[in-house]
């Protein structure tokens, strides 16, 4: 079974302040799949970062980072200078490649809100 | 582009009442997935669609949920008998493929049942 554990459920920050979103999966599948989705209070799910279990570079995107450590099971998720706009759910994700995990198995969410 | 469309967008039914949900993906996407928001559950994987089959049914929560789509494309998720604790937003996701592409999610539809 596919396990997805965000043990962070709210965390409020200053404007401008950076923060980390911890992330932690448990599978079995060698080759699986990471994925950082942002629910903003309009309620769609929006697409941050995708990343394979085969590639662990770390990944900057403008003010996002993520950071995946396969020996740790974990792919956190920064965001530098954090803006008020940044405020939403953030949910991660995993998806194997076995049958039965080829779906998305989704973390309980980290509430994010920065106080301007 | 169009994106993954979902009607309705909300719905407010009575319990016992049967209920359909629609989900349009996003034309040429072969996959397509329905989920499931709650407070008590987070979000949650119903069932998805390779084309017109299903090969992964295991998380529809009873026989009252069934899904399907027709010629590659609209999918209906219905729910038969409603009960008070299928109050959820229900959200259908669409994919080039599955396993390598990123889900591209709808705005999904508030089912409500008193």
């Amino acid at each position: 079974a596919q396990k997805v554990t965000q043990a962070q459920t709210e965390i409020s920050v200053v404007e401008k302040e950076d923060v980390t979103l911890d992330c932690v999966y448990e599978t079995r599948d060698t080759t699986y799949y990471l994925f950082w989705y942002k629910q903003p209070p309009s309620g769609e799910l929006v697409f941050l970062i995708r990343r394979n279990s085969f590639d662990e570079q770390n990944e900057i995107s403008g003010r996002y980072s993520w950071n995946f450590q396969k020996s740790t099971s974990s792919f956190n998720f920064t965001i530098t200078a954090s803006q008020v706009v940044d405020s939403a759910v953030y949910f991660c994700a995993l998806m194997g490649s076995n049958f039965g995990n080829e779906k998305l198995t989704f973390g309980t969410g980290t509430r994010l809100t920065i106080i301007p | 582009g169009a994106g993954v469309s979902q009607s309705p967008s909300n719905k407010v039914t009575e319990k016992g009442k049967d209920v359909e949900l629609r989900c349009d993906p996003i034309s040429g996407h072969t996959a397509l997935y329905w989920y499931r928001q709650s407070l008590g559950q987070g979000l949650e994987f119903l069932i998805y669609f390779q084309g017109n089959s299903a090969p992964d049914k295991s998380g529809l929560p009873s026989d009252r949920f069934s899904a399907e789509r027709t010629g590659g494309s609209v999918s209906t998720l219905t729910i038969q008998r409603t009960q008070q604790e299928d109050s959820a937003v229900y959200l259908c996701a669409s994919s080039p493929d599955y396993i390598l592409s990123k889900q591209y999610f709808g705005p999904g539809t508030r089912l409500t049942v008193l």
